[in-house]
This record gives structure tokens, sequence and C-alpha cells, in this order.
């Protein structure tokens, strides 16, 4: 099992760009979650879906959309990339939702300028 | 109110100590407090967890105490080593009602363990 895998590993954009954050878990997970993590501010919730077909926004959504594409897959896009974007962003999952023990991807580092 | 406060920001301990890192809630919606470790370059992995109907939980040399009339839990490790040397993070599940919650995160502690 490769747990949650996240693409790309490392991204740098530029300000206005556009990019899709690719997120992926084989552990048959029903919730999948998208998280920013910037320097001493832990983790913040941008979206999560409870369950296949449903996505609902987190504690800092604006700027970001999110697709669901199935059980296995979750993508959260940029559609116009700002400085304030730049941060390190995790994917994670859990059997269950409602946030109970959820199993974190390895993350991307993106840096917008 | 949707907060999770933890202190302290870093810590360094030697090896056998026992570095307690400390959280403070407001809400009393929260119902699940999970710790979690994340080491360089790598995504947080869940370590323990507690509801508070349990008032301390010990999994290894990772004890959790919860004070829930002071709306405070802690993170005790014991017989640190320098392997345990990562940032950890309490959080709190708030929730919205049914099965529905999320998770919300302190801001982390980096704990560096020395030989």
């Amino acid at each position: 099992n490769a747990g949650v895998t996240q693409t790309p590993k490392f991204q740098v954009l530029k300000t206005g760009q556009s990019m899709t954050l690719q997120c992926a878990q084989d552990m048959n997970h029903n919730s999948m979650y998208w998280y920013r993590q910037d320097p001493g501010m832990g983790l913040r919730l941008i979206y999560y879906s409870a369950s296949e077909g449903t996505t609902d926004k987190g504690e800092v959504p604006n700027g970001y959309n999110v697709s669901r594409l199935n059980k296995r897959e979750f993508s959260l896009r940029l559609e116009s990339a700002a400085p304030s974007q730049t941060s390190v962003y995790f994917c994670a999952s859990s059997r269950e939702g409602g946030g109970y023990e959820q199993y974190f991807g390895p993350g991307t580092r993106l840096t917008v300028t | 109110q949707q907060q999770v406060k933890q202190s302290p920001q870093s810590l360094i301990v030697q090896k056998g100590g026992i570095p307690i890192i400390n959280c403070a809630y407001e809400n009393t919606a929260f119902d699940y407090f999970p710790w979690y470790q994340q080491f360089p370059g790598k995504g947080p992995a869940l370590l323990i967890a507690i509801r508070p109907d349990v008032s301390e939980k010990k999994e290894g040399r990772f004890t959790i105490s919860f004070n829930k009339s002071a709306k405070q839990f802690s993170l005790h490790i014991m017989d640190s080593q320098p392997g345990d040397s990562a940032t950890y993070f309490c959080a709190a599940r708030v929730n919205y009602g049914g099965s529905q919650g999320n998770l919300i995160f302190g801001k982390g502690t980096k704990l560096s363990v020395k030989p």
C-alpha cells in the first residue's frame, strides 16, 4: 500500500498562473482533505470531501477549488496563483468522515513568485 | 472559540527527559483530541488520541493527560530519545452535528532531544 500520494513534490509558479495538485489514496477511505501548512501557523483546512461526490469548504477556501474525481482521487486547483498561496500543501484521507484518524501524504511545496 | 492554543513553540530536552507539550481550548463542542508527529519533509502522522470521557491514555512512551474542567490536554513523552525529535501538533475535533466534523490544529511544538 502506498497510502496517500501527492504530485508534484515541488512546484514554482508565477503570479497569475494556474495549476492542479493531485492526491490519491489506496486505502479505500471515504473522506479526503486538503490542508496548507505555513510556518508558525499549524495546519489549516482548505477543503474536504466527506464522501465521494461531496465537497465542502474548510477554514481557508478562498482562491482554491477542488474536485473529488472518484473515491481514490481528490485534486486541488489554484486558478490564479498569488504569492500568499506559497505554502506546503498536504492531502489527507480517513476511513470515516468527521476528522478522525487522518492519514497524510508527503506534501507539495509550492512557491509563487 | 475555534482555536487550539499550543505551548511551548519549541522545546529542548536531554535524552531520557520527559518533554511535556500543552494545549488549551475554549469550545466545549470539541469531542476528540489527537496528537500528530511530523518529521522534516514528511506529512504529519497520527500519534495518539483521546476522547473527553477519559482523563489519561498511554501508548508506549507517549501519554495524553486530559483535564476537561480546565479545557486543557497535554502530551508527555517518557524516556525521550533523539529519534523523537520532530514537530508535534495537537488538534481538536469540532463537531458539526451527526457524523460531521473536522480538526482544528494547534500551531505546533518543535522538539529537540539532545543525545
